[in-house]
This record gives C-alpha cells, structure tokens and sequence, in this order.
C-alpha cells in the first residue's frame, strides 16, 4: 500500500524565518508528486513533481524531489503569516489517478 | 467563477438519516473524485469517476454510493448515517485520469452526525 510520511506534524516560527517541510514516501510504480496548502478550505495545488533534482520555484516558495532517496522537500523562505497552513504532500501512482495524502505539516508563522 | 463547488457546505444531521452531497465542476476536466478529511486532517480518497464510469473504488461501506450523471457532476449519498461518518468531504477533479494534472478541489462539505 502506497504511504507518505510528513514531518516535522506541527512547527511555529517567527515572521522572516526559512522554514523546510519534509516528505518520504513509499508508492508502486512512482509518477507523480504533489505539494498542497490548506488553510481554512480547500487544499490548493502548489507543485508537482515528476523528476530528480529539479528544482520547483513560485515566489519565497520551492520543492524539489529525490527519487532515488524517496523524498521531497518543501522549502519556504522569508515566512509571511499568510504561509499559516497545513501543507499536504501526495504521491501518484502510475497505475492509477489516485493521489494518497500523508497527514501534512501544521505551519504556524507568528510575528 | 468557482472551478469545484460543492452543496452544502454544511450538514448536521442525526444518525440513521440519508443525506446527499453534490459536486459540479466547470473546468472541463474528465476525472472526478471524493475524498474524506477526517479531524486529524488525514485525506482520504473514496472513489473516482472517469467520463462517467467508476475508476477507483476504496474500502469503503457500501452505505455510500456516488452517482455521476455527467462528467461535470459527482454526487455523494450516504445512507443510514453513522457518527463515525463525521467528517469533511472534498470533491475534486483532474483533467485525466492518466495523472498528468493536479486536482482541484471544492471548499469541502463538512458532515456532523449527532
């Protein structure tokens, strides 16, 4: 069966600090995988991940994969208060469409 | 324009009650699913709908039933609710069911059962 482990589960820091989040997984027949954020709603898609050693980037925030270690890290730099959320990592199968979540890092950025 | 909406977005009800959930999307896509959100911000997939058809289909009691009359459309019914049906359900969609493209998702439905 397919799992993701996140960690560290929660984390407080100041306002400006560089947080990363981490993600290990274990999938059949890897594809994919996938950052998310989660405020209050709706998680909202920010990478997907496919290759070894490419680096991701949008804004203070990047991912990038290690395929053959079976990892993934998020990192956020310069953290804001809106970066408060829970961040959900995700693998894909290449069987099938289905994304299995790990149970996400509880990001809290006070000032 | 919401890309993924679900109604309602809340719903209290009492144990052993029938309730619906229903999910639209206006992205075009050919891939729906339904996820479960537990209070421990675990999520959990249900089933999948390509075109239509029933793709995935989870461990799931068979008290809940999706229904897709179109690909825009997923809805979710649950019979004879349970406390342990508690949870926030999230509809999302994908353009394939390949795993080209990310999911979208709806802002949840969050389903109390007292």
């Amino acid at each position: 069966e397919d799992k993701v482990v996140q960690s560290p589960l929660s984390l407080v820091v100041h306002e400006g600090d560089t947080v990363t989040l981490n993600c290990s997984y274990e999938v059949t027949n890897f594809r994919s995988l996938l950052w998310y954020k989660q405020e209050k709603k709706a998680p909202t898609f920010l990478f997907m991940l496919t290759s070894s050693g490419i680096e991701k980037k949008s804004g203070r925030l990047s991912s990038i994969l290690d395929k053959k270690e079976l990892f993934s890290i998020l990192n956020i730099t310069a953290t804001q208060t809106g970066d408060s959320a829970i961040y959900l990592c995700a693998v894909r199968p290449g069987t099938a469409s289905k994304l299995t979540f790990g149970t996400g890092t509880r990001l809290q950025v006070t000032l | 324009d919401t890309a993924v909406s679900q109604t309602p977005k809340y719903l209290v009800t009492q144990m052993g009650n029938d309730k619906s959930i229903k999910c639209e999307q206006n992205l075009g896509h050919d891939t729906m699913y339904w996820y479960k959100q537990d209070s421990k911000k675990f999520l959990k997939i249900m089933f999948s709908y390509n075109n239509k058809e029933l793709i995935i289909n989870e461990t799931v009691p068979n008290r809940f039933s999706p229904k897709s009359p179109d690909k825009a459309h997923l809805n979710l019914h649950i019979n004879s609710l349970e406390l342990g049906d508690s949870a926030v359900y999230f509809c999302a969609s994908s353009q394939d069911f390949v795993g080209s493209s990310p999911l979208h998702f709806g802002n949840g439905t969050r389903l109390t059962v007292t």
